[in-house]
């Protein structure tokens, strides 16, 4: 069935590095931008990143900006999201999204998530 | 950045009950907030998209309504199954989102 499967999570130590994996299944992935969000333990969700269907446009929030890296590979139907200088913070169980919007992706408006993965545990510790 | 507030934090309630969670946001976000459940170990769920639109095969008894800087998700009459954590989203200043601080629904 349609579906979105989370991989690579672990422990790492602070400073570290983690690559994310998301598999896509049962719909066209390149036609879809796609969205990294995470869980803090006890905490609410917070938005990581999203990359388009091509590649050409990425963004992230400011807590990973220039640690974490997003990308993707149509023809595996795969997420990735390359985690660098890990921190205690970044913590969290991580889901991948499916990206889809009221009024076209040019529209920078009504982007929600309409498919998410289970996600993956990722802990920062020494 | 656009701060999503949600109230209450916690609730309990009878299966049957009529149940309506807030969320305002500090800034008007026209129509652009979005509502998802969240049971733990599952993957979230999107309910309700740009306020009132219910997501194809979501049960009737969840609806969405707001505009501006509040809005409210209701499930009309509780069941077992809807015992979890809600959360909404703003996507008025995309590309960076705002999720609510979620909601958790519990039995009474």
């Amino acid at each position: 069935q349609v579906q979105l499967v989370e991989s690579g999570g672990g422990l790492v130590k602070p400073g570290g590095s983690l690559r994310l994996s998301c598999a896509g299944s049962e719909f066209i992935f390149s036609d879809y931008y796609m969205s990294w969000i995470r869980q803090a333990p006890g905490k609410g969700l917070e938005w990581v990143s999203w990359i388009s269907g091509g590649s050409s446009y990425t963004n992230y929030a400011d807590s990973v900006k220039g640690r974490f890296t997003i990308s993707r590979d149509n023809a595996k139907n795969s997420l990735y999201l390359q985690m660098n200088s890990l921190r205690a913070e970044d913590t969290a169980v991580y889901y991948c999204a499916r990206v889809l919007s009221t009024s076209g992706y040019h529209n920078t408006r009504g982007w929600y998530f309409d498919l998410w993965g289970r996600g993956t545990l990722v802990t920062v510790s020494s | 950045d656009i701060q999503m507030t949600q109230s209450p934090s916690s609730l309990s309630a009878f299966v049957g009950d009529r149940v309506t969670i807030t969320c305002r946001a500090s800034q008007s976000i026209s129509s652009d907030l979005n509502w998802y459940q969240h049971k733990p170990g599952n993957a979230p769920q999107l309910l309700i998209y740009a306020s009132s639109n219910l997501q194809s095969g979501v049960p009737s008894r969840f609806s969405g309504s707001g505009s501006g800087t509040d809005f409210t998700l209701t499930i009309s009459s509780l069941q077992p199954e809807d015992f979890a954590t809600y959360y909404c989203q703003q996507s008025y200043s995309t590309p960076l989102f705002t999720f609510g601080g979620g909601t958790k629904v519990e039995i009474k």
